[in-house]
């Protein structure tokens, strides 16, 4: 059975910290893609990043890098200098690209940047 | 034009009412997705449409009727909902099925009263 695991619930840190989020997922699926969303409290997702199951590379892209690890089964977002507007829910998601298409989302974790 | 539109933003209505939730796209995407997310929860796939066909309807109840006039428009259509339907109903459009990265609407806050 596939699953995707946001240990963290709620994550409160002060503005110009460095925070990690945490993502574990579970697959039998030897070809795979893992994203991260972005909810803010207007209500929509912003899709941040798709990462396929080939491709370990970690990727930077301005404060935010992610960190996939095939051994540990793992996609960790950290974010660097945090500030007030990344302040969000952040959703971690799992899509099986030969099956149905759907996600599969973990239960998100609350950020809260502090000012 | 890279947004995904939803209105209205915020609806309330009786059980016994009828109302439609209208979503809009002009990125030219060819699939789009109404989700249904409860308050701390992740969103739930609710149906797909594929070049305007309904390709995906994860067993929801007949009181939600979903509707594709044309590659741009997405409406739900809500009779006889419950209490429980209350809801954030979001609507994603991504370039066909064959693409992972949607892109979002803000949703409409649905309360059922």
């Amino acid at each position: 059975a596939q699953k995707v695991t946001q240990a963290q619930t709620e994550i409160s840190v002060v503005e110009k910290e460095d925070v990690t989020l945490d993502c574990v997922y579970e697959t039998r699926d030897t070809t795979y893609y893992l994203f991260w969303y972005k909810q803010p409290p207007s209500g929509e997702l912003v899709f941040l990043i798709r990462r396929n199951s080939f491709d370990e590379q970690n990727e930077i892209s301005g404060r935010y890098s992610w960190n996939f690890q095939k051994s540990t089964s793992s996609f960790n977002f950290t974010i660097t200098a945090s500030q007030v507007v990344d302040s969000a829910v952040y959703f971690c998601a799992l899509m099986d690209p030969a099956g149905t298409y759907k996600y599969i989302f973990g239960t998100g974790t609350r950020l809260k940047v502090l000012a | 034009d890279t947004e995904v539109t939803q209105t209205p933003k915020h609806l309330v209505m009786g059980m016994t009412n009828k109302k439609s939730l209208k979503c809009e796209q002009h990125m030219g995407h060819r699939a789009m997705y109404w989700y249904k997310q409860k308050a701390k929860k992740p969103p739930e796939l609710m149906f797909v449409y594929s070049y305007e066909k309904l390709s995906i309807n994860e067993s929801v109840p007949s009181r939600f009727s979903p509707e594709c006039p044309n590659s741009s428009l997405l409406n739900l259509h809500l009779h006889a909902l419950q209490p429980e339907d209350s809801a954030l109903y979001l609507c994603a459009s991504s370039q066909d099925r064959n693409n992972y990265g949607y892109t979002f609407g803000s949703g409409t806050r649905l309360t059922v009263v």
